[in-house]
């Protein structure tokens, strides 16, 4: 069973700057949801991707956008980055079915620093 | 908005103590979870609870969930520094899914052998 993996690991941005994030979600999820984590907080609820469109939203700005490919695979997207950007972003990976839904399984992130 | 409130914020103990850790919200909640979260990787969910009252045990660990499921609790029994981490509770607002969660502060815990 292959895991929730995130790429690039680490990134360095400027402000004013775009940045895509990827995600390839657990086999046999089909539900993408996305976290922003500030140093020493817990995790803020992005959005969620569900059969390629977005499934619910946080309180985050429309210059944070996703997409979810047909292979359940996810990209976050942020225009004009800004320092309070900085932080680890969490993808988490869920199985959605007529009667259960599981839990979520998160990768090990990116850590985004903007200067 | 639902918020969910951890305490202690940190907490650092010698291998061996006890510790409970609290997560509390006004607001009703159809399921809690907690997660595990080391340095530099993803939160690792620990449990799921779902019935207000319902307590589960996982080894050394165990977790309530309040009867008017707005809070929980984690009790460690002989802390090992293998639990050193950051403990995550996240709820599930009502008529919403396991995967659709809020997530609390956090306590960061430190267990010093």
């Amino acid at each position: 069973e292959t895991g929730v993996t995130q790429s690039p690991t680490h990134l360095i941005k400027t402000r004013g700057q775009q940045v895509t994030l990827r995600c390839s979600s657990q086999s046999g999820h089909n539900t993408v949801s996305w976290y922003q984590q500030a140093l020493g907080q817990g995790p803020q609820f992005i959005f969620q991707y569900y059969r390629e469109e977005e499934n619910g939203r946080g309180n985050f700005p429309p210059r944070f956008s996703g997409l979810q490919f047909p292979n359940y695979s996810s990209e976050l997207n942020v225009n004009a980055l800004e320092l309070d950007d900085s932080a680890l972003y969490l993808c988490a990976s869920s199985r959605r079915g007529s009667s259960y839904n599981s839990p979520l399984h998160f990768g090990n992130g990116t850590r985004l620093t903007v200067t | 908005t639902q918020l969910l409130e951890q305490s202690p914020q940190f907490l650092s103990i010698q291998e061996g103590e006890n510790l409970t850790v609290y997560c509390n919200s006004s607001s009703v909640f159809s399921s809690l979870q907690w997660y595990r979260q080391e340095p530099g990787e993803g939160p690792v969910l620990l449990v799921t609870v779902v019935t207000g009252g319902e307590v589960k045990k996982l080894k050394r660990l165990t977790f309530q969930f309040g009867d008017a499921r707005k809070d929980s609790s984690l009790h460690i029994t002989a802390a090992q520094p293998g639990d050193t981490g950051l403990y995550l509770c996240a709820g599930a607002p009502m008529k919403t899914s396991y995967d659709k969660v809020i997530f609390g502060p956090g306590t960061s815990l430190s267990v010093i052998p």
